[in-house]
């Protein structure tokens, strides 16, 4: 399996313009996270799946972000309008989901600077 | 609330030597605990996982303890080289999470030749 991947790799966009970041999880995975990676507040959790259905997105910051799984093999973030305070990495995550303890293998991640 | 935290400060130790990082947390009653590695430019990457009826845990040269008591965890590096030079998180968590997985801040960790 080709692991986690995430698109585009890196994304420059001006203050105000949306942004689409996307990410297909490793094939048989259950659980699909979404993490935000900042220097002053560490990795943060924004949302995740379990089985293509939001369990939980309160670490999402405003209404300007939403996510979505239309299948178990698509996730996309989107900021619309995108600030310049967005500008971090984004990281997708995928795990085996029968139990609550399985390990996370990250994506590769997604560098968004925002002006 | 929830707090999860590590070593703020980069440590630097001599090739060879043991390293040592801390993992406290407060407000959790975590089943279970996960240290990660993450290089940069690069995703995190599991290396060890430890539930609460587990005191020590090893893989090769890595150690892993868990103290309900003192709600910490400590992840020792024996035998340090170069190559283990990167940043390290931890991540508590319970069954009531329902999967959820939060992390510390991250410690990282820097050994000299």
């Amino acid at each position: 399996d080709a692991g986690v991947i995430q698109s585009p790799r890196h994304e420059v966009t001006e203050m105000g313009q949306e942004v689409t970041l996307r990410c297909k999880p490793i094939s048989g995975h259950d659980y699909l996270f979404w993490y935000r990676q900042t220097m002053m507040r560490g990795l943060e959790l924004l949302i995740y799946f379990n089985n293509n259905v939001p369990i939980d997105d309160s670490g999402m910051p405003e209404d300007r972000f939403s996510a979505k799984m239309p299948n178990a093999s698509f996730s996309t973030l989107k900021i619309q309008p995108s600030e310049p305070r967005d500008s971090a990495v984004y990281f997708c995550a995928s795990s085996a989901g029968q139990s609550t303890n399985e390990k996370l293998f990250f994506g590769s991640g997604t560098q968004l600077s925002v002006l | 609330s929830q707090k999860i935290e590590q070593n703020s400060e980069a440590l630097n130790i001599q090739e060879g030597k043991t390293a040592t990082l801390t993992c406290n947390y407060t407000n959790y009653s975590p089943a279970y605990l996960q240290w990660y590695r993450q290089d940069p430019g690069r995703g995190p990457v599991f290396l060890l996982l430890i539930r609460e009826n587990e005191k020590e845990k090893r893989k090769e040269r890595l150690k892993v303890t868990f103290d309900t008591t003192l709600k910490q965890s400590l992840f020792h590096i024996t035998a340090s080289q170069p190559a283990d030079s990167a940043t390290y998180l931890c991540a508590p968590s319970d069954y009531n999470q329902g999967g959820k997985l939060i992390f510390g801040q991250g410690t990282e960790l820097s050994v000299k030749p």
